[in-house]
């Protein structure tokens, strides 16, 4: 079973769609967990972090942990083309010897 | 906002090179981390290090592997015998622990190496 799960899509939505990207894990140790964006050929950009469970909500976009379920989401509200890009979910435990990542999904917002 | 910087952001070398990439991570993280990309395909952990040390690293950093942080900035990742198959694009990260933003995860904009 790999660690992190990640559908990799592609999601294609309209503009001003919402948008609901998905990861889950197996590790009950992993307590850090983030989201990436990347665009082709660039480094990834973190966009939201979260410690533990909860929620979080950034401008246009909303994360959330449920540790119980292994399972974390990020929501992205009003989708715009900008957000056209692969996302990628990363968590860790708190030993911080490596962070895993998922696969990423492919997301493209048509205007 | 503080960044991970990397360079070259491309190299072409012919097989069998060595290649050194070089990242100057965040000046008050204290884990570094190697991460490579072949195209299309996903990110994949290649080493991490820690108090001068590698505290953990993958099936793919064999010996042909080796990471360095000569002085207090530099971290550098070498391959002394480049192969066909090492062609990716090679991220550095770095991360904070025990401060304010401890366990965020900050990347470089990568090195893209081409092995002919």
């Amino acid at each position: 079973q790999k660690e992190v799960e990640q559908d990799p899509g592609p999601l294609s939505v309209p503009e001003g769609a919402i948008v609901s990207l998905n990861c889950t894990y197996s590790n009950s140790a992993f307590q850090y967990f983030m989201w990436y964006r990347q665009y082709s050929r660039k480094g990834p950009e973190l966009l939201m972090y979260t410690y533990s469970s909860g929620n979080k909500e950034d401008g246009r976009f909303t994360a959330q942990v449920d540790k119980s379920s292994k399972y974390i989401s990020l929501f992205i509200r009003d989708s715009q083309p900008s957000d056209s890009a692969t996302y990628l979910c990363a968590m860790s435990a708190g030993n911080f010897n490596k962070f895993y990542f998922g696969s990423g999904t492919k997301l493209n917002v048509k205007p | 906002e503080p960044e991970v910087t990397q360079t070259p952001s491309h190299q072409v070398t012919q097989m069998g090179q060595e290649v050194i990439l070089r990242c100057v991570p965040i000046s008050n993280h204290l884990y570094f981390y190697w991460y490579r990309q072949i195209l299309g395909q996903k990110v994949e952990f290649l080493v991490s290090f820690y108090n001068n040390e590698i505290s953990e690293k993958s099936e793919i950093f064999d010996d042909q592997f080796s990471v360095e942080r000569p002085d207090g900035s530099n971290f550098t990742l070498k391959i002394r015998s480049t192969k066909l198959e090492d062609s990716a694009m090679y991220f550095c990260a770095s991360s904070e622990i025990g401060g304010y933003r401890t366990g965020e995860l900050f990347f470089g904009e990568g090195s893209r190496l081409t092995v002919l």
